[in-house]
């Protein structure tokens, strides 16, 4: 089986500031990950993906994230936020091969002050 | 040119009555999802269509049929409905299966209140 755990249900930065959101996933088998944004009343949206290649992820508008097999961690990272970047945040995994269905984690709350 | 897009947005109605919800996507993909986001945010999948055949079905109440009348489209019917079935749904495709190496591009969803 494989699930996702995000260990911040609510991360407040000032605008300027890094961001960090937290992700720990278990699973059997080599995982694909995710990262997923939500903007109010709006659908997800792909900020970046793992699939086996280069452990450091680039994703959009600045985002990265890191694999690390060794702590089971997907954390996702930017130097500088934005307040655009007031969103709700999804770290997703699929492991199985044959597997259709993605675990999705119970979302971070980013909100950004100015 | 909206690429998965859902009707409708916004769905007020009372307990018992049966409701439709409908999904389209132009981007050419084969499969298409529907998941439901409850109040915490939550998002569990509901069932996954692939080139009209349904792949995924999960453990939903059978009063929550979905049809797929060509690959480009996936709608949500759900019978007598409840105050639970209270959510958002969105409807998503992706161009392989399974998608663990793909992308998902989900609708805007659609915000089911049953009174």
């Amino acid at each position: 089986a494989q699930s996702v755990t995000q260990l911040d249900s609510h991360v407040s930065v000032s605008e300027g500031t890094p961001v960090l959101l937290r992700c720990n996933y278990s699973s059997s088998y080599s995982p694909s990950l995710f990262w997923y944004v939500q903007h109010p009343n709006k659908g997800l949206q792909l900020l970046l993906k793992y699939t086996s290649a280069a452990t450091l992820v680039k994703g959009i508008n600045g985002f990265e994230a890191e694999f690390k097999k060794s702590e089971t961690s997907f954390h996702l990272t930017k130097p500088s936020a934005h307040m655009s970047d007031a969103a709700e945040y999804f770290c997703v995994v699929s492991a199985l091969p044959n597997d259709y269905k993605l675990s999705f984690g119970a979302g971070t709350t980013v909100t950004v002050r100015a | 040119d909206t690429a998965v897009s859902q009707t409708p947005k916004y769905l007020v109605t009372q307990m018992g009555n049966d409701k439709s919800i409908k999904c389209e996507q132009n981007l050419g993909h084969d499969t298409m999802y529907w998941y439901k986001q409850d109040s915490k945010k939550f998002l569990k999948i509901m069932f996954s269509y692939n080139n009209k055949e349904l792949i995924i079905n999960e453990t939903v109440p059978n009063r929550f049929s979905p049809k797929s009348p060509d690959k480009a489209h996936l709608n949500l019917h759900i019978n007598s409905l409840e105050l639970g079935d209270s959510a958002v749904y969105f409807c998503a495709s992706s161009q392989e299966r399974p998608p663990n190496t793909g992308e998902l591009f989900f609708g805007e969803g659609s915000r089911l209140t049953v009174l």
